[in-house]
């Protein structure tokens, strides 16, 4: 079946740490990539997004993902993550050539930093 | 810019009872809103897709007479879950696209209500 993983439930850091989540994706064809946010008790927030062109894509915050075709992947990275990032990281898949421009979302990553 | 707002954020109510969840796109115009619905510890699941002045596209599995979407204005869409159940407690969010240019492929999302049936 056609899915959006994100293996890594819960992952725990110290400040300063690199991070890396990791999202795998199933759909054969031409797809736009999200990676959204959920800070604890507020609504999901765009981090970054993939449409096309150059397959590192920086976002708000220090965030920046790859999207890796050959593995199916749009990793997520930050360096140097911080207290403040402790939060549920979404990564989500638009199918563009279906003409729809509804989500399918992965089950999330939960991030936390410890300080 | 790019708010979105949805009404009430908790409610409590009982077997049997309906309730109408409001989503409000604050700046903008919505051509299209979408309804989902999350679990503990899951992911989004989508329920429906509503575009402004059409009936609404729900997913497989989705009961379209429990769960009554209406798009009417280019800035607020309805969720009315009718004759609700305890398993239909859960979190409900709503998004929206902005009508026209390329932000029509983002979606905004709102707070998210919290539905729990006794």
């Amino acid at each position: 079946a056609q899915s959006v993983s994100q293996h890594n439930h819960h992952v725990i850091l110290s400040e300063a740490a690199s991070l890396e989540l990791g999202c795998n994706y199933s759909y054969g064809g031409t797809v736009n990539l999200f990676w959204y946010v959920q800070y604890p008790g507020q609504h999901l927030q765009l981090l970054l997004k993939y449409f096309s062109g150059d397959p590192l894509v920086k976002g708000i915050k220090g965030f920046e993902a790859e999207f890796i075709k050959s593995k199916f992947s749009f990793n997520l990275r930050k360096p140097s993550v911080q207290w403040s990032d402790t939060a549920e990281y979404f990564c989500a898949v638009r199918l563009p050539l279906t003409g729809a421009n509804n989500l399918f979302f992965g089950t999330g990553t939960r991030l936390t930093v410890i300080p | 810019g790019a708010v979105v707002s949805q009404h009430p954020s908790r409610v409590i109510c009982k077997s049997g009872t309906s309730v109408k969840i409001e989503c409000r796109s604050l700046d903008f115009q919505a051509t299209t809103m979408f309804w989902y619905r999350q679990f503990p510890k899951q992911s989004l699941m989508l329920m429906a897709t509503s575009n402004e002045g059409s009936k609404a596209t729900y997913e497989q599995g989705v009961e379209k007479d429990k769960f009554l979407i209406n798009h009417a204005s280019l800035t607020l869409s309805t969720l009315t879950v009718t004759s609700a159940h305890p398993e239909d407690s859960s979190f409900y969010i709503c998004s929206a696209s902005p009508r026209g240019g390329t932000g029509r492929y983002e979606q905004y999302f709102g707070p998210g209500t919290r539905l729990t049936v006794t």
